[in-house]
């Protein structure tokens, strides 16, 4: 079992609508949750940092977890032809010093 | 967020030359630092985790003598690829994390081209 699933996409999303990205891990000691995002060429940069479960706001972008579900979301609303890159969900070991890394999920917004 | 600094940006070598790459962390002290390379239209590919003042721990497959990694204080971090060959061109990424549950901040990455 992979320890942390994504979707690779495209996720293909109009301009202006919601942007819904979803992610699974698997081991239940994780405590911190982190999505970043990847433009092509580019390094990643970090959107969210969620550590408790429920939603986490900031500006356009909400981070979801459930933990008993063992699952994290990102909603981008509004979405902009600017928020077409790759979305890479990420999950501190619970277990030793990693971060691990999903694959990613690409994301399109359609003008 | 905070900053994380990689030099260079991008570098050519020619085959059998070893090239070092810096990551610094320039407004926080980074307990941990995380090497990645990277192909194109593919994942992170994690190469080893290192703590400042400790040897580092390499992925399984990543060569420990080819890719020597040194973290010898709370802001800065080396990647000296040693006999390069063009198999190793690639985008070489790291990442500095403080507490151990916090997030990790990624430098801007290196483009390695071996000729």
């Amino acid at each position: 079992q992979k320890e942390v699933e994504q979707n690779s996409g495209p996720l293909s999303v109009p301009e202006g609508a919601i942007a819904s990205l979803n992610c699974t891990y698997s081991d239940r000691v994780s405590q911190s949750f982190f999505w970043y995002r990847q433009y092509s060429g580019k390094s990643p940069e970090l959107i969210m940092s969620i550590y408790s479960n429920g939603d986490k706001e900031d500006g356009r972008f909400t981070a979801q977890l459930n933990k008993a579900s063992q699952y994290v979301s990102l909603l981008i609303r509004d979405s902009q032809p600017s928020d077409s890159a790759t979305y890479l969900c990420a999950v501190n070991s619970g277990r030793d010093d990693k971060i691990i890394f999903g694959k990613g999920t690409r994301l399109h917004i359609l003008p | 967020g905070a900053v994380v600094s990689q030099h260079p940006s991008w570098v050519i070598c020619k085959s059998g030359t070893s090239v070092k790459i810096e990551c610094r962390s320039l407004d926080f002290q980074a307990t941990t630092m995380f090497w990645y390379r990277q192909f194109p239209k593919q994942s992170l590919m994690l190469m080893a985790t290192s703590n400042e003042g400790s040897k580092a721990t390499y992925e399984q497959g990543v060569e420990k003598d080819k890719f020597l990694i040194n973290h010898a204080s709370l802001t800065l971090s080396t990647l000296t690829v040693t006999s390069a060959h063009p198999e190793d061109s690639s985008f070489y990424i790291c990442s500095a994390r403080g507490p151990p549950d916090a997030e990790a901040f990624f430098g801007q990455g290196t483009r390695l081209t071996v000729v």
